[in-house]
């Protein structure tokens, strides 16, 4: 089983910053099959990449990842009020799927 | 607009089974896999399993000897039963569709239904 270390567990930021939140497999993730995905309060997951790096549709390009092998990133460039979320990482390369627990982008 | 919609008890005692059901509409439920996913309260994602249109299935090891999933496709429908349930197994279960692309069905979530809290308890 892939494990997933999201890292930072809590970031705080404000408005207009530039966040970039890590997450690192134990083994590598083959076909940079890597998805993030956001989470609101009392909300789904929404997803945000695909393939480590491809958006999904309708988010904005803001938003943006990279990485491969066991070494991923998502970068939001500037901070919107709505960004201010739950985030999570998962991988699809390997049975099981496997999700990061989080990072928590927080107001500060 | 592919929409997922999660139904059953959301009370269930231990050691009891626990039995959802989720409805796709918007789409039909043979163009991809679908998968569970559930959520302990204030905790992360936990990938359950999936299923195709063909009733084929895979599991994830830690909950295989437990779950079963089945698909009802004249419904749109596909299902979760988890046996011999326990507390830790409080939680919001979601039901997901995986990514289609060039017709292919890929293990990332691209829709999601708004979940059910199943608490169990006695």
């Amino acid at each position: 089983e892939i494990v997933l270390t999201q890292s930072p567990g809590t970031l705080s930021l404000s408005p207009g910053e530039r966040a970039t939140l890590s997450c690192t497999a134990s083994h590598s993730v083959t076909n940079s099959h890597l998805a993030w995905y956001q989470q609101r309060p009392g909300q789904a997951p929404r997803l945000l990449i695909f393939g480590a790096s491809s958006r999904a549709t309708g988010i904005p390009d803001r938003f943006s990842g990279s990485g491969s092998g066991t070494d991923f990133t998502l970068t939001i460039s500037r901070l919107e009020p709505e960004d201010f979320a739950l985030y999570h990482c998962q991988q699809y390369c390997c049975s099981p799927f496997t999700f990061g627990q989080g990072t928590k982008l927080e107001i500060k | 607009q592919v929409q997922l919609q999660e139904s059953g008890p959301g009370l269930v005692k231990p050691s009891e089974t626990l039995s959802l059901t989720c409805t796709v509409s918007g789409g039909s439920i043979t163009t991809s896999h679908w998968s569970w996913i559930r959520q302990p309260p204030g905790k992360g994602l936990e990938w359950i399993g999936y299923i195709y249109y063909s009733g084929s299935t895979t599991y994830s090891p830690s909950l295989r000897s437990r779950v079963t999933m089945s698909v009802d496709t004249s419904k749109n429908q596909f299902s979760l039963r988890l046996v011999s349930v326990t507390a830790a197994d409080t939680a919001v279960y979601y039901c997901a569709r995986h990514r289609v692309t060039g017709g292919y069905s890929y293990g990332s979530f691209d829709y999601w239904g708004q979940g059910i809290l199943v608490t169990v308890s006695s």
